[in-house]
């Protein structure tokens, strides 16, 4: 049960696009289309931003979204703003009924 | 609007036991899957077990399994984690979280409840 592995941090400018890479292997990522992303704000609850790949929940805006290449999920954040400073993780389901997270990447918004 | 509440968190002795509860609100209780996530200071997010809607599938993240124990009762709406043998490293806070009915991912989560193990 390795986690994900994920950028530790990413930053960018207000405008600007960013990309978080999740990578896993063929028992969790690569073998399910069950990859969710999530925003976490320290001393809050983690917030669901992403589902089943590419799918956003009602609500999220449409400047976040995600993809997947083999054991690779990404999360791409279009038009930055400073709101979206926080830690990003990613999740997979996994071929032992388990479900797996990454290691989380710190987003700077500079 | 559905709610999770987590309780019971506080600091106990290496070696010790702590059961935490978390309470749901404003959704069919019974017809969904609870799980119980973690975050060690510093850390990331870690899963730790889930629980089926009825009891009956259980599983554990091999860093929890045969010292915690998830359980459910659905007449109360409550979750709970049994927690023994505790060690520093199970310091976090722990989240529970359910997966809508029929998906793989988890929405909502509770605010969580901070288990500090520690002499």
């Amino acid at each position: 049960q390795s986690a994900l592995t994920q950028p530790a941090s990413v930053s960018g400018s207000p405008g600007q696009s960013i990309t978080i890479s999740c990578t896993g292997t063929s028992s969790d990522i690569g073998g399910y289309n069950y990859v969710s992303w999530y925003q976490h704000h320290p001393g809050k609850a983690p917030k669901l931003m992403i589902y089943d790949v590419s799918n956003r929940p009602s609500g999220v805006s449409n400047r976040f979204s995600g993809s997947k290449s083999v054991n690779t999920a990404s999360l791409t954040i279009s038009g930055l703003q400073a709101g979206d400073e926080a830690d990003y993780y990613c999740s997979s389901y996994t071929s032992a009924n388990t479900w797996v997270f990454g290691g989380g990447t710190k987003l700077t918004v500079l | 609007q559905v709610q999770l509440v987590e309780s019971g968190g506080g600091v106990v002795q290496p070696g010790g036991s702590l059961r935490l509860s978390c309470v749901a609100s404003e959704f069919t209780f019974s017809s969904h899957a609870m799980h119980w996530v973690r975050q060690a200071p510093g850390r990331g997010l870690e899963w730790a077990a889930i629980i089926s809607k009825d009891g009956i599938y259980i599983y554990y993240a091999d860093s929890v399994k045969g010292r915690f124990t998830i359980s459910r009762d659905n007449s109360k709406h409550t979750l709970y984690l049994q927690m023994n043998s505790l060690r520093p490293d199970d310091t976090a806070m722990y989240y529970c979280a359910t997966n809508p009915v029929g998906s793989y991912w988890f929405d909502p989560w509770g605010q969580g409840t901070l288990v500090t193990v520690s002499s």
